[in-house]
């Protein structure tokens, strides 16, 4: 039962714009959010964190808001650029727990 | 600061067989987790060790084993290996505080084919 979801595989934006991928999840006991950044055959590069605690979280272009009722998490990238393009992944944990539970990822591409 | 180191990149095995991958985590960091990535099932935890000892587990098959040294580094088994076994493997470290969840560090992987 996949408790993290990214239902948009895909996400084209224009370079300058802004690029927002959407993660929702089940499990109520999820308190920490994370967003990653992978390119093929490398690990996944830590972006950004939002704890329970607050609704958003701003890291020079990058913002991850958290509607805690919704279950719904955003990353918002402005403005975007080509070296943006890459699959990004959100991921939830537990508090006190270092397991993290990973969406299916988003492949964000950004046309110059 | 170097970051998570894993050995080796790449390696190509028998079913049958058993490998181990091996995972230097960052400076300090004194847990460390692996995961493994297939274009089937995304990236799912398999387990975490934490001063030597494992925290916590995915849902796995016991071929897949772990051990962590008092060094931090930590080492990935799986024996009498399968052709789904094939995947990109992932380790990553953090520090926790005991305050809260901390961002996990990730190596590059190593990349396992089964054949």
């Amino acid at each position: 039962d996949q408790q993290v979801k990214q239902n948009s595989p895909s996400l084209s934006v224009q370079e300058g714009r802004i690029s927002i991928l959407n993660c929702d999840y089940t499990n109520s006991m999820f308190d920490y959010f994370l967003w990653y950044k992978k390119y093929p055959a490398e690990g996944p590069t830590f972006l950004i964190s939002i704890s329970s605690i607050k609704d958003k979280n701003e890291d020079g272009r990058f913002t991850v808001f958290l509607n805690k009722s919704a279950k719904h998490l955003s990353l918002h990238i402005v403005p975007s650029q080509p070296g943006d393009s890459a699959v990004y992944f959100c991921a939830a944990s537990a508090f006190g727990a270092n397991n993290l539970f990973f969406g299916t990822g988003t492949r964000l591409t950004v046309i110059p | 600061k170097a970051g998570v180191t894993q050995t080796p990149r790449y390696l190509i095995k028998t079913r049958g067989q058993q490998v181990t991958l091996s995972c230097s985590p960052i400076s300090g960091h004194r847990s460390v987790s692996w995961y493994q990535q297939t274009p089937g099932q995304g990236l799912q935890f398999l387990f975490e060790y934490f001063s030597e000892t494992q925290r916590n587990k995915g849902n796995f098959p016991g071929r897949f084993s772990g051990r962590q040294f008092s060094n931090s580094r930590s080492e990935m088994n799986v024996s009498t290996l399968e052709l789904g076994d094939s995947a990109l493997y992932l380790c990553a470290s953090s520090f926790p505080t005991g305050e809260g969840n901390t961002e996990a560090f990730f190596g590059q992987g190593t990349r396992l084919t089964v054949v």
